[in-house]
């Protein structure tokens, strides 16, 4: 079964531009969260779908925005870059809903590098 | 908000030698609990989970981890390191669980441990 896919995995931008990141989750798998990594504020939950629906979302300012499609692949994008949004984005899949099948585990994707100059 | 914080930043160890990477977290209620590694350049790997029954939780690579809840530690553990086990390693805690809903986890600062032969 393959695996986490994100692309794209190196993002080079500028200030004010906008950019899209792509995520494909494990086959099977219907929820999906994105998380931010920087060396300063480690590991930041962005957001997370279930099933197209955003069922939770982190202390993010509104520039960052997500989305899942029917086939639970999901989307995030940024408005307005800044400079302090390089990082490396990480997406995770798993079965989701505590409780379905019961394996509490998310699976996470390479990441999407993305610089901002 | 629940919290983790990992005491220490990083860990040097030799070859072959024991080693405990300490974890934290607050919390009033049940959680689930979380051990990821991260290798250069990769996402994050389930190492080991707790959700309940046995405290002493055993993981891949040769890693556990136990589940004090009076202290609300989470420790993990490995009697012999290899050169191969350098990496970053991460606690988290299922911010959603066990009451269903969410998924996000709530990630510690990390350990960066190195294994010198």
């Amino acid at each position: 079964k393959a695996g986490v896919t994100q692309t794209p995995r190196y993002l080079i931008k500028t200030r004010g531009q906008q950019v899209t990141l792509s995520c494909s989750p494990i086959s099977g798998h219907r929820s999906v969260s994105w998380y931010q990594q920087t060396p300063g504020q480690g590991l930041q939950f962005l957001f997370e779908y279930f099933s197209e629906t955003q069922r939770n979302k982190g202390n993010f300012p509104g520039r960052f925005s997500g989305r899942q499609f029917s086939n639970s692949r999901s989307e995030m994008n940024v408005s307005t870059l800044e400079l302090g949004d390089s990082a490396l984005y990480l997406c995770a899949s798993s079965l989701g809903g505590w409780g379905l099948a019961g394996t509490y585990e998310q699976y996470f994707g390479p990441g999407t590098r993305l610089t901002v100059t | 908000a629940q919290s983790v914080t990992q005491l220490d930043s990083q860990v040097p160890v030799f070859e072959e030698a024991p080693v405990e990477l300490r974890c934290n977290y607050s919390s009033s209620v049940s959680v689930y609990l979380f051990w990821y590694v991260q290798y250069p350049n990769q996402g994050l790997q389930l190492l080991l989970k707790y959700l309940s029954g046995s405290t002493l939780v055993k993981g891949i690579n040769g890693f556990e981890a136990e589940f004090n809840k009076s202290q609300t530690s989470f420790h993990l553990r490995k009697p012999s390191v290899h050169i191969s086990d350098t990496a970053e390693y991460f606690c988290a805690v299922s911010e959603g669980a066990p009451q269903g809903g969410s998924e996000k986890l709530v990630f510690g600062k990390g350990t960066k441990l190195t294994v010198n032969p």
